[in-house]
């Protein structure tokens, strides 16, 4: 299983809303990514953890709240978000940190209305 | 800081054209560098990868050589199919870590019948 499996696929949701995103991978990778891409633009990374302890929040607004229940899962907890925040967001993972081969999902094309 | 400048898109071709994309950076000490690919509706994929000087990095039919003195990586294909038709960003890593992977803005491919 060389997979990184993300739902939903696609989100609508009103700036009042709370709504979360998931991303599963079954590779034994220590390191998962969250990323941030607008349309024709490249990712942004957002968050890194490494061995399930966030190592890097890149100024992320606290409306996005990442957590990590265990090795395999990655969630991105939303709420409060603006119209802006529409995008697609990406969740990958690696074996750890330093291994530079990443493994992305397809994706989650968040609308915020 | 470390920066990717790919050739400005898009790019259109007829199938079996030869495809060039350019591909130079700007990176403190020794890089790794890297051709991602983003098919329509999906993730990025790892296409090919060099992690030295002289390096070529081969996959699928394409092809990129670490090249340091002109600082350069640039993706070439002998003959493009229509299925090739995506997405492609140039990346780089520095210090041997994901934290530090800086893409280039990437380059639309469109290969036509």
């Amino acid at each position: 299983d060389t997979e990184v499996t993300q739902t939903p696929k696609h989100l609508v949701m009103g700036m009042t809303n709370k709504k979360s995103l998931k991303c599963e991978q079954h590779m034994g990778h220590r390191a998962m990514y969250w990323y941030k891409q607008k349309a024709k633009k490249p990712p942004e990374l957002m968050f890194v953890y490494s061995y399930e302890k966030l190592s890097i929040n890149e100024s992320v607004p606290s409306r996005f709240s990442p957590e990590c229940p265990n090795s395999s899962l990655l969630n991105l907890h939303l709420h409060a978000l603006q119209p802006e925040d529409s995008a697609l967001y990406l969740c990958a993972s690696s074996r750890t940190v330093t291994n530079e081969k990443l493994f992305f999902g397809s994706g989650t094309q968040l609308s915020v209305l | 800081g470390d920066s990717v400048t790919q050739m400005e898109g898009p790019v259109t071709l007829s199938e079996e054209a030869f495809l060039t994309i350019n591909c130079t950076y700007t990176a403190t000490g020794y890089p790794s560098l890297f051709w991602y690919v983003q098919y329509p509706g999906e993730g990025l994929q790892l296409l090919l990868k060099a992690t030295k000087a002289d390096d070529k990095g081969s996959n699928k039919g394409f092809e990129a050589t670490y090249r340091k003195e002109t600082t350069s990586f640039h993706l070439e294909k002998g003959s493009v199919q229509v299925s090739d038709s995506a997405v492609y960003f140039c990346a780089l890593s520095s210090g041997g870590s994901n934290y530090k992977l800086t893409f280039g803005k990437g380059t639309l491919l469109t290969v036509n019948p």
